[in-house]
Formats: C-alpha cells, structure tokens, sequence
C-alpha cells in the first residue's frame, strides 16, 4: 500500500525566511502534484511533476521531484502572510488515462510578521 | 472558481439515511474524481469516473456508489450513513490527455446527526 509522508507537518515561519516542505512516497511514481488548501475551502493545483528531475516555479514556490529517493520537495522563498495555507502533495498511481492520488496528510504553513 | 461545481454545499441529515451529492465539471473534462476529507482519515479518493465508465477505485465504501451521466455530470450516493461518513466530500475534473491535474469543486459539507 502506498504511503505518503510530509513533514513538517506544522511550520511557523517569519516573513522573508525560506524554507521546504518534504514530501516521501514509499512506491514508484512518475507522477506527483501538490495542492493549497486554505481553512474552509477547496483545493488549488499548484505544481505537476511528472518525470525525475522535474522542477517547477510560480512565484514564490518551487517544486521537485526526484522519482528516484522518492521524493518531492516544496521550497518557499522570502515567505509572506499570503503564503499561510496547507499544503499537500499527492502520488498518483494511475497509470493511462485512470489516475489513483494517495494524499499526504499536509503541512500547515502559517507565516507571521 | 475552477469551474467544477458541487451541490448542495451543506447537507444535514441522520444517521441511517440517504444523500445525492451532485457535481458538473468543467466544460470539456472527461473525467470527474469524488474525494472524502475528514479529520480522522484526511483526504481520501473514492472513484474516478471517465467519459461515462468507472476507472479507477480508492477506498470507497460498499454503502457509497457513484455514476457519471452521458452529461458528464457525476452523483455520489451515499446510503445507511453513520456519525462517521460526516465530511467534506470533492469532486475534481480532469482533461482526457495529460498531465492529468485534477481541477476541485467547492466541495459538499455532510453533517450525519
């Protein structure tokens, strides 16, 4: 059964600090997506990664993927007050047109002053 | 707005009954995903549908079943219902071709009493 860990699973940052999110899967997967989820709302894609070595950014956020340790990684540059949310990452397991996303169980971000 | 839409947004009923949850997705996308997320279980996928046919099946429960319509529009059933099926239950919709990012409704709140 496929496995997914983050971790943090809290984080408390200061405005303009860095810092990664780290996203373990214990099955190969080539196709891993992470997601923002602000309190009492839905979910907003942020990043697809779908091969080894792929790394994207958007802002202030960059996502990779190394399908080889298993691993995805969220960094977050000079975070500010907007950033503050929780954020998932997802393994899918589908293979063709069939797409099976395990969850991790999230990292909330809360950026402060 | 990620144009996938969801109804009802609340839902309160009792235990032992039976809910329709209803979701249209976006223009276009073939397939259309339900989500649980609840406290104790975190966000978990239940069934895909594609153009009409079952796909692929998390962890859905035999008291739930699913349909998509020769609309697109998919319903989730959900039926003998306990103090423990109250969620926030999604649906996504996707593209038939990659890279396959899944697009949230706004999701259905169900509160079984």
């Amino acid at each position: 059964e496929l496995k997914v860990e983050q971790n943090p699973l809290f984080l408390s940052m200061q405005e303009g600090k860095n810092y990664t999110i780290y996203c373990n899967y214990s099955t190969t997967s080539d196709r891993l997506y992470w997601y923002r989820q602000d309190p009492g709302k839905s979910l907003e894609s942020l990043f697809v990664l779908l091969s080894n070595g792929a790394v994207k950014q958007e802002g202030r956020l960059m996502a990779s993927l190394d399908t080889k340790a298993r691993l995805s990684t969220l960094h977050i540059t000079a975070a500010v007050h907007d950033l503050s949310a929780t954020y998932f990452c997802a393994v899918d397991m589908g293979t063709g047109t069939a797409s099976k996303l395990t969850f991790g169980t999230g990292t909330r971000l809360q950026v402060t002053l | 707005d990620s144009g996938v839409t969801q109804t009802p947004k609340h839902l309160i009923t009792a235990t032992g009954q039976r809910v329709t949850l209803r979701c249209s997705p976006r223009s276009g996308d073939l397939s259309v995903y339900w989500y649980q997320q609840s406290l104790d279980q975190g966000l978990q996928f239940l069934i895909q549908y594609y153009n009409g046919e079952e796909r692929a099946k998390g962890n859905i429960l035999e008291r739930f079943s699913a349909q998509q319509f020769p609309d697109l529009h998919s319903e989730l059933n959900l039926s003998s219902l306990e103090l423990g099926d109250s969620a926030l239950y999604f649906c996504a919709s996707s593209v038939s071709q990659g890279p396959w990012e899944q697009y949230f409704g706004p999701g259905t709140r169900l509160t079984v009493t």
